[in-house]
């Protein structure tokens, strides 16, 4: 089936740090989406990306549906405590009716004060 | 702002008995869904529920696995007989029109 590669698979970095990760994949996917993960909690939507090459920020998050539909990433801008959780990328790939997602393995990130 | 709930929050349950999470979408969302996430791993897609019928189902959910909206605001995923693997968060999930996905809190079930 499809497989989501997302790395790294953990951060360490300073408050104020910039942060990337990435998720590609083999297969196209129509959609990409972006969620951020606290303990114990469900997923929360960040972003959403439709179309190729689109380019897309939520505040400090910015987030880039690639031009081949394989691959999206995710920067935090001036990173802050409150942004530790595991972020995870989910591609979507439908037919005729509302697709599934399908979920990378996630970056959990820790963010030094 | 509108969002997805889910209960119980914890649900403990003894091998072999049946279980029955709930989640109350939102309001005008059409689409729905269950996934589940086994500590410290992905989250996985196991059905998509549409206009009062299943859309798509993954390999996970098998025979042992139900979903039902037996009103206009509540959708359940059952369980018949749990396994100890059945063990995981489930989190419901739903969606309107879009592709944007929200999802709820999650049902923490521990099977012993």
């Amino acid at each position: 089936g499809q497989q989501l590669n997302q790395s790294p698979q953990s951060m360490f970095i300073q408050e104020g740090e910039d942060v990337s990760m990435n998720c590609t994949s083999s297969s196209i996917f129509n959609t990409w989406l972006w969620y951020k993960q606290d303990p114990g909690e469900g997923p929360v939507l960040l972003i959403a990306l439709y179309k190729a090459g689109e380019l897309t920020s939520n505040g400090r998050l910015t987030a880039q549906f690639g031009i081949t539909r394989k691959d999206s990433f995710l920067n935090i801008s001036a990173s802050i405590p409150s942004d530790v959780g595991i972020y995870f990328c989910a591609g979507q790939n439908y037919g005729g009716s509302q697709g599934n997602l399908i979920f990378g393995k996630g970056t959990k990130l820790s963010v030094k004060p | 702002e509108p969002e997805v709930t889910q209960t119980p929050s914890h649900q403990v349950t003894q091998m072999g008995q049946e279980v029955i999470l709930r989640c109350v979408p939102i309001s005008n969302h059409l689409y729905f869904y269950w996934y589940r996430q086994i500590l410290g791993q992905k989250v996985e897609f196991l059905v998509s529920f549409y206009n009062n019928e299943i859309s798509e189902k993954s390999e996970i959910f098998d025979d042992q696995f139900s979903v039902e909206r037996p009103d206009g605001s509540n959708f359940t995923l059952k369980i018949r007989s749990t396994k100890l693997e059945d063990s995981a968060m489930y989190f419901c999930a739903s969606s309107d029109l879009t592709d944007e996905q929200y999802f709820g809190p999650g049902t923490r079930l521990t099977v012993t």
